[in-house]
């Protein structure tokens, strides 16, 4: 268990729809990361958030969005999906000296 | 972020000792080697990390070459349970510092 939680486990919802993913950093990660795993695309880097603020942008769509509360949970938005939205999406959360980035499980993404 | 090269697929026999190379020939002074796993759909699991010396800890050992360019993740003694995609990462510590995953060694563990 890596101390960082994600809901929901599953998601399914169809085309044009909007959903927010949860997540929440393991205790006293002030940093929070969202990442997308498509089967063509592998891992990939979509957003940071650094105790509120945005840190670093990857190759996050204009449709989606996401934010870091005060109490350091973030939420990744995801508007008018397409079916190539489905994926897995992964948090992490680090804060530690080296650094070191851990994971929740993931939510699974399918828009039919 | 320095590129690295991984083999795409490796296997195992259970108990014995699991080498799984990585290239980085570019890397640079201040960026450290990390090693991540994913096992199956689950979220990627950090194993270990070095810049210089070779590191252990209760996962695995790193053995990083004297000129960096290259190091080998040794699990000692591979169990089923460590059939997993294997990442090797190479950054810049600080704590703007995406991960940047390539297509990592599928480590392939049998009986």
């Amino acid at each position: 268990d890596s101390g960082v939680t994600q809901t929901p486990k599953h998601l399914i919802t169809a085309t044009g729809q909007r959903v927010t993913l949860r997540c929440s950093p393991r205790s006293g990660d002030l940093s929070v990361y969202w990442y997308q795993q498509s089967l063509d695309q592998g891992l990939q880097f979509l957003i940071q958030y650094y105790n509120g603020e945005e840190r670093a942008k990857g190759n996050i769509l204009e449709r989606f969005s996401a934010q870091q509360f005060p109490d350091l949970h973030s939420e990744l938005n995801l508007s008018s999906l397409e079916l190539g939205d489905s994926a897995l999406y992964f948090c992490a959360s680090s804060g530690g000296r080296s650094n070191e980035q851990f994971f929740g499980p993931g939510t699974r993404l399918t828009v039919l | 972020d320095a590129k690295t090269t991984q083999p795409t697929s490796m296997d195992c026999a259970e108990g014995r000792a699991a080498n799984l190379p990585c290239n980085h020939s570019t890397i640079s002074g201040n960026e450290y080697v990390y090693w991540y796993r994913q096992i199956h759909s689950q979220g990627p699991q950090y194993i270990i990390h070095g810049l210089k010396n070779n590191e252990t800890n209760e996962m695995a050992s790193l053995i990083i070459t004297e000129d960096r360019k290259s190091s080998t993740l040794i699990l000692p003694h591979a169990t089923l349970r460590d059939t997993a995609v294997y990442y090797c990462i190479v950054r810049v510590v600080h704590n703007t510092d995406k991960l940047i995953f390539g297509t990592g060694t599928r480590l392939q563990v049998f009986p």
